[in-house]
């Protein structure tokens, strides 16, 4: 069953603006990862944090967790065409459980 | 490193046929995962490895699916016979699960088209 749940379906912006993605999710975690897929293609990691990280940042990516409300949110600064694609959280739980992932946030950045 | 590594890209059949979809993982990664992707179900993890064990198939939607990891260098995942509902892309993932649950790499599927 899938457990992280993105919001919105869709979003689309104008190259430059910031683009925010929500992801709830029902059970506790031992982390959160955000991944992209661009057309065509695999999904690409992007950032993981952990169960007891607030926030964290990789390039013009933040990513936030609030365990309290079971929920992350990844912000794309100044984003640019090439940041289109769809973007999907997915959670972890303890030891050798496998990856949940959500359904995904599709993002285009318009030029 | 060459990333996970998929083959065919593409696979177009007609119904009834067999289709054998086959998956290198990255060297060192100890887990395997097959999904399936469709736009009305999202992505789906229809069975993943452990050490070349299969350690959960309850995705596996039909007993037309079997998947096998005779070592751990190689997957497949088989679909026999074949209907138009398994189209779909597929894709293999690669990871080291172990006290902490690591990021999972993907190849770039298989899209399989079934007539």
């Amino acid at each position: 069953s899938q457990q992280g749940e993105e919001d919105p379906q869709a979003l689309s912006i104008q190259e430059g603006e910031n683009a925010t993605m929500n992801c709830s999710y029902k059970t506790s975690i031992n982390n959160l990862q955000w991944y992209r897929q661009n057309s065509g293609r695999g999904l690409v990691h992007l950032i993981l944090i952990r169960s007891n990280e607030r926030e964290k940042h990789s390039g013009r990516l933040r990513v936030t967790l609030d365990t309290s409300k079971k929920s992350s949110s990844l912000l794309i600064t100044a984003s640019r065409a090439a940041d289109t694609a769809s973007y999907f959280c997915a959670t972890a739980g303890s030891g050798n459980t496998p990856l949940v992932f959500g359904k995904g946030t599709r993002l285009s950045v318009i030029a | 490193d060459a990333g996970v590594i998929q083959s065919p890209r593409h696979e177009v059949t007609e119904m009834g046929q067999e289709v054998t979809l086959r998956c290198k993982p990255i060297s060192g990664h100890n887990s395997l995962f097959w999904y399936r992707q469709t736009m009305m179900r999202g992505l789906e993890l229809l069975i993943y490895f452990n050490n070349n064990v299969p350690i959960d198939d309850s995705g596996m939607p039909e007993d037309r699916f079997s998947a096998k990891m005779p070592n751990a260098s190689f997957s497949t995942l088989k679909i026999q016979p074949s209907e138009p509902r398994d189209s779909a892309v597929y894709f293999c993932a690669s990871s080291f699960l172990g006290g902490d649950n690591q990021p999972q790499h993907f190849g770039d599927g298989t899209r399989l088209s079934i007539l």
